[in-house]
């Protein structure tokens, strides 16, 4: 149970900001929120993580709402090479990430 | 520095045969994760081992599936009289996390695409 949820998929256009939302309503006060990302037939990789203030990386940014029961994943400048799976994960135990089915996003030219 | 890797990286075995694989961690993480994702799921962990002790085995799905880190360092995930039902990309990956404090990164490996015909 991922407890997550986010949108099957979204659309961009290159150099565009992509706003990537996740519901997390029943996140627990010590639940990290974490993005990682999966390109085609690759591992997932890490993109960001934070608990309750907003997270800038060289990757993304992660807006948490006040409440925490949501979150954005902000890509500034969509390129092709963001065309991936985006998963949204709350919280984890002793490390494991609880992944859902994620946000395909689609980089148009 | 080497990532995560694993091997082989496609597998094809015939229902009923046994297979291993093996994954080689980034040299001085602490924590090894193995993942199993069907095809267009997101992964769904199996197993976590901290150091060469296997601290939390509750995704494996039979008791088919079981894991070794001997070293504390390299694993095997060993699949027993394989089903149709076990293809999947089997991922694992590493972390420096150590105990369950505070959250840490995990670096995954490519994956292996097992095929049970």
């Amino acid at each position: 149970d991922a407890k997550t949820t986010q949108p099957n998929s979204m659309e961009s256009n290159e150099e565009e900001p992509v706003h990537l939302p996740c519901n997390h309503s029943t996140i627990s006060g010590t639940d990290y929120i974490h993005w990682y990302r999966q390109l085609p037939s690759q591992g997932p990789e890490y993109v960001i993580h934070g608990l309750t203030s907003n997270v800038n990386n060289r990757m993304a940014s992660l807006a948490i709402a006040e409440d925490r029961k949501s979150s954005t994943l902000i890509l500034h400048r969509a390129t092709l090479r963001d065309a991936a799976v985006y998963y949204c994960i709350r919280g984890s135990t002793l490390g494991r990430l609880y992944f859902g089915r994620g946000t395909q996003l689609t980089v148009w030219p | 520095g080497a990532g995560v890797s694993q091997s082989p990286r496609y597998k094809v075995a015939k229902r009923g045969q046994d297979v291993a694989l093996r994954c080689d961690p980034i040299s001085g993480h602490v924590s090894l994760f193995w993942y199993q994702q069907a095809l267009g799921q997101g992964p769904e962990f199996l197993t976590y081992f901290q150091n060469e002790a296997q601290l939390d085995k509750s995704g494996l799905p039979s008791d088919r599936f079981f894991a070794e880190r001997p070293e504390g360092s390299v694993s095997t995930l060993k699949i027993q009289r394989t089903q149709q039902e076990d293809s999947a990309v089997y991922l694992c990956a590493s972390s420096s996390q150590r105990g369950t404090g505070g959250t840490y990164e995990q670096y995954f490996g490519p994956g292996t695409r097992l095929t049970v015909t």
